[in-house]
């Protein structure tokens, strides 16, 4: 496996059912996130990690509940969602810093979980 | 006010036109501008990128910035049935990137015709 990955590619739930999406970067990178991307709208940044730790919680309500147990490895467990939670779910990989050296280090998608909630 | 904005199309063109794609924003101290192409059922994946102002041309792409105008544009010259996708301008400064906070447009969809 190369690149981002993400498990699974669909997943279907109802509002009381918890999940989990899993991701996982094989690039050594220290940094992972969580976009959400609905239609019409911009991709909205979830939460960071930066070497295990979360370093940004963009207002994200409690349903949504991110864990990263190494710098490899990032999860979103999921409960009690609502039907405007459904969209695709993108998980993303970095070095630790976005500039450094004056140069644009590239973030790196996954190709997302299409989340839908009844 | 949007921090970014950019019409999302669609955008349906024949094959080997010129395509422009463009954002425009709000926040000054914005320094890197990126452009992401997604494709269906796909993760968005970096382009290119331009530091402040000027041209930055890979191939049959052209990105420009002009930060007079708070403007961004990126061009495909010949554009192919493969460009189908949707064009996502991002942007950075050196808090942000610090940070990992990436500001996106909400993406033009592109459709070139054969």
């Amino acid at each position: 496996e190369t690149g981002v990955t993400q498990t699974p590619r669909h997943l279907v739930m109802g509002m009381t059912n918890k999940k989990s999406l899993k991701c996982e970067q094989h690039l050594g990178h220290n940094a992972m996130y969580w976009y959400k991307q609905s239609a019409k709208k911009p991709l909205e940044l979830m939460f960071v990690y930066n070497f295990k730790e979360q370093t940004e919680n963009n207002s994200v309500p409690s349903r949504f509940s991110p864990e990263c147990p190494n710098s490899s490895h990032l999860f979103l467990h999921l409960h009690t969602l609502q039907p405007e939670d459904s969209a695709l779910y993108l998980c993303a990989s970095s070095q630790e810093s976005l500039i450094k050296g004056g140069s644009y280090n590239e973030q790196f998608f996954g190709p997302g979980t299409r989340l839908t909630v009844l | 006010q949007k921090e970014v904005e950019q019409d999302p199309g669609p955008l349906s063109v024949p094959e080997g036109a010129i395509v422009s794609l463009n954002c425009t924003y709000s926040n000054s101290a914005f320094q890197y501008f990126m452009w992401y192409r997604q494709y269906s059922r796909k993760g968005p994946e970096l382009l290119m990128y331009t530091y402040s102002s000027g041209n930055k041309e890979d191939g049959r792409f052209t990105a420009q910035v002009d930060k007079s105008s708070k403007y961004i544009s990126l061009f495909i010259r010949d554009s192919q049935p493969s460009d189908s996708a949707t064009y996502l301008c991002a942007m950075l400064n050196l808090i942000s990137g610090n940070t990992g906070k990436l500001i996106f447009g909400q993406g033009t969809t592109l459709q070139v015709k054969p």
